[in-house]
């Protein structure tokens, strides 16, 4: 079946330690999507890639890159995490960008902090 | 500005009653509208959506949501609810606005069955 993948499932790094999430997508879809979501609350969109062109929301902290090298791939590159960075991150695809177009998500990874 | 309101974070619910989970959303222009479910430790998924076709969704699962221009609202039921139906559900709202859009999701609602 076609879907979204996230590795690791569970990653646990040290505070100021880079780390790296990765997403793979065998939708071919357009559009890519991080997003960090903490206990009991809604995902908050850090930025998406249509296609190769990056775009970064206005309140995403300096702190958290990304990377699409192709279609398929994205990586979310947390340079310098803190404590309060820790939290369930979820990739999502879409086939165009947003208005009716469904989020195909995956099941998410989930960054702990030491 | 788009927004979306649930009301209620926490509903519990017997088992093989009616499920209702509020929302309420505020858009300037046309809005779409979509309740996704997240099972715990999973990603979302997508239960159902409005896009102006039909003001009456079914959704998987047996749910429906009915969208009320006059009320703003965009309620989730389930005349019956199973036990599989625990988990969180989230409504969002987006529109086209090209490079603009956003999709705003709800706080969430938190379901659960008792048996």
């Amino acid at each position: 079946d076609a879907m979204v993948i996230q590795n690791p499932r569970y990653q646990v790094t040290q505070f100021g330690k880079p780390v790296t999430l990765s997403c793979s997508q065998t939708l071919n879809h357009n559009v890519m999507y991080w997003y960090q979501q903490k206990s009991s609350q809604a995902p908050k969109l850090l930025f998406h890639y249509y296609d190769k062109d990056f775009n970064n929301e206005a309140d995403t902290p300096d702190n958290f890159q990304s990377r699409r090298p192709n279609t398929s791939f994205c990586f979310l590159d947390i340079r310098s995490p803190g404590l309060g960075d820790a939290a369930m991150y979820l990739c999502a695809t879409s086939r165009d960008w947003l208005g009716p177009e469904k989020l195909f998500f995956g099941s998410g990874t989930q960054l702990s902090v030491l | 500005a788009q927004s979306v309101t649930q009301l209620g974070s926490h509903v519990s619910v017997s088992e093989g009653a009616l499920v209702l989970l509020r929302c309420n959303y505020s858009s300037s222009v046309p809005p779409y509208l979509f309740w996704y479910v997240q099972y715990p430790n999973q990603g979302l998924q997508l239960l159902l959506k409005y896009t102006s076709a039909a003001t009456l969704v079914k959704g998987i699962n047996g749910f429906e949501a009915e969208f009320k221009k006059s009320e703003t609202s965009f309620h989730l039921t389930k005349p019956s609810a199973h036990m599989s139906d625990a988990a969180e559900y989230f409504c969002a709202v987006s529109s086209w606005r090209g490079s603009a859009s956003k999709i705003i999701f709800g706080s969430g609602t938190r379901l659960s069955i008792r048996p």
